[in-house]
């Protein structure tokens, strides 16, 4: 079976950096996702790392030690928009469905 | 561009009863998931259908059950409705052989039963 692990809610103040953890235990590895869920929509794509190392995509980064099973998001200059559920998924198989966390709540405050 | 939208948006019905979920997938993609999200959970996987075979399902019972259409649409059918089966259902479309698996989700359907 598959395993993701993060915490269930973080808060931080608008303007800093936040780290959002993930550890996962799979099979047939194929890649890891974070995706943004804000309250009462759905879930929007952030970024996808299959190779060890840090990814990084304007105010968010992500990374990835596939030895460790570890990855995590990287916010900056946190705004009261980012506010929201960040879900860490793995993905497994041929067919690269990814299996999610149960998410952690990312409270911004001023 | 047209993105995945999803069919009804919410609904309310008793536990016995069947309930049929409608999925329009992003143009241009092959594959479609279903997912099932609890209150305060993430998104659970039930299912994906690729070029309308099911190609992967997740932990729920056969009275789960999905279609896959020539356009690539999809439907989800829940038969005997139970309490817990109250959640909102997504459905996400992506490119199948040759893409990441970059899941493009819709609104979702927020099913209650009673």
């Amino acid at each position: 079976g598959q395993n993701i692990d993060q915490p269930t809610e973080m808060t931080a103040t608008e303007g800093a950096i936040v780290q959002i953890n993930c550890t996962y235990q799979t099979s047939g590895f194929n890649g890891l996702f974070w995706y943004q869920q804000h309250a009462g929509e759905a879930p929007t794509f952030l970024s996808y790392n299959v190779l060890d190392g840090l990814e990084e995509k304007g105010r968010f980064s992500s990374f990835l030690s596939r030895s460790k099973g570890y990855s995590y998001l990287l916010l900056k200059e946190l705004q009261m928009k980012d506010s929201a559920s960040y879900l860490c998924a793995a993905a497994s198989g041929g067919s690269y469905i990814p299996t999610f966390g149960r998410g952690t709540s990312l409270i911004v405050h001023p | 561009e047209t993105g995945v939208t999803q069919s009804p948006t919410h609904l309310i019905k008793t536990r016995g009863q069947q309930v049929t979920l409608r999925c329009s997938s992003q143009s241009g993609h092959n594959t479609v998931s279903w997912y099932q999200q609890a209150l305060g959970q993430g998104p659970q996987f039930i299912f994906q259908y690729y070029r309308e075979e099911e190609n992967g399902r997740g932990n729920f019972p056969p009275r789960f059950s999905g279609l896959q259409f020539p356009n690539y649409s999809s439907e989800l059918n829940v038969n005997a409705l139970e309490l817990d089966d109250s959640a909102l259902y997504l459905c996400a479309s992506s490119l199948g052989q040759g893409g990441t698996g970059e899941l493009f989700f819709g609104e979702g359907s927020r099913l209650t039963v009673l």
